[in-house]
């Protein structure tokens, strides 16, 4: 069965550093991977999707995630953030069943990052 | 165009009650899913038509849930007998087709049951 583990509940950066939101996966077949942005009383918006293409994905807002099979990893990243990017994200896997996809998301529970001024 | 739509946005009732929430996908999409956020959790998912039927019920976590799609387009998530744990914002979400199509989501329905 697909999983995913988000390994911080909580990332806090300064504005202008870095962002790292690390997420470990676990798939049986070849995974179709998304990060998903939720802003407070927002709907769930797509930053970005792997599925078996190039294994750097770049997303909207200056997101990218690096999909790495050897480490069963999706980490996002972006080089500097701004203090919009302040919202709760979701790394998530396409559930496939045997002999095929169906095509329901399998949520992590959540990084939520915080931004400083 | 027009996004997911779903109403109420906000719902409050009380225990034992009946309550329907209503989604509206975007115009063409043939897939339709139902997930739950229960408060400081990912969403999980409930049920997934493809068309009117329901492809995948799996994730309803029991007989009081119910869902619908009759014409192939808008669906109605029922909860018979409502709990307290069923509080939750409710999630629908639509794809053009299932497997790796994106799925684009409505802003949920808040269900507060007293």
């Amino acid at each position: 069965a697909q999983s995913v583990t988000q390994l911080d509940s909580h990332v806090s950066v300064s504005e202008g550093t870095p962002v790292l939101l690390r997420c470990n996966y676990s798939s049986s077949y070849s995974p179709s991977l998304f990060w998903y942005v939720q802003h407070p009383n927002k709907g769930l918006q797509l930053l970005l999707k792997y599925t078996s293409a190039a294994t750097l994905v770049k997303g909207i807002n200056g997101f990218e995630a690096e999909f790495k099979k050897s480490e069963t990893s999706f980490h996002l990243t972006k080089p500097s953030a701004h203090m919009s990017d302040a919202a709760e994200y979701f790394c998530v896997v396409s559930d496939r069943g045997l002999g095929g996809s169906q095509g329901n998301l399998i949520f992590g529970k959540g990084t939520k990052l915080s931004v400083k001024p | 165009g027009a996004g997911v739509s779903q109403t109420p946005s906000n719902k409050v009732t009380e225990k034992g009650k009946y309550v329907e929430l209503r989604c509206d996908p975007i115009s063409g999409h043939t897939a339709l899913y139902w997930y739950r956020q229960s408060l400081g959790q990912g969403p999980e998912f409930l049920i997934y038509f493809q068309g009117t039927g329901a492809a995948d019920d799996s994730g309803l976590p029991n007989d009081r849930f119910f869902a619908v799609r009759p014409e192939g387009s808008v669906s109605t998530l029922k909860i018979q007998r409502t709990e307290r744990g069923d509080s939750a914002v409710y999630l629908c979400a639509s794809s053009l087709r299932p497997s790796t199509d994106t799925q684009y989501f409505g802003p949920g329905t808040r269900l507060t049951v007293l």
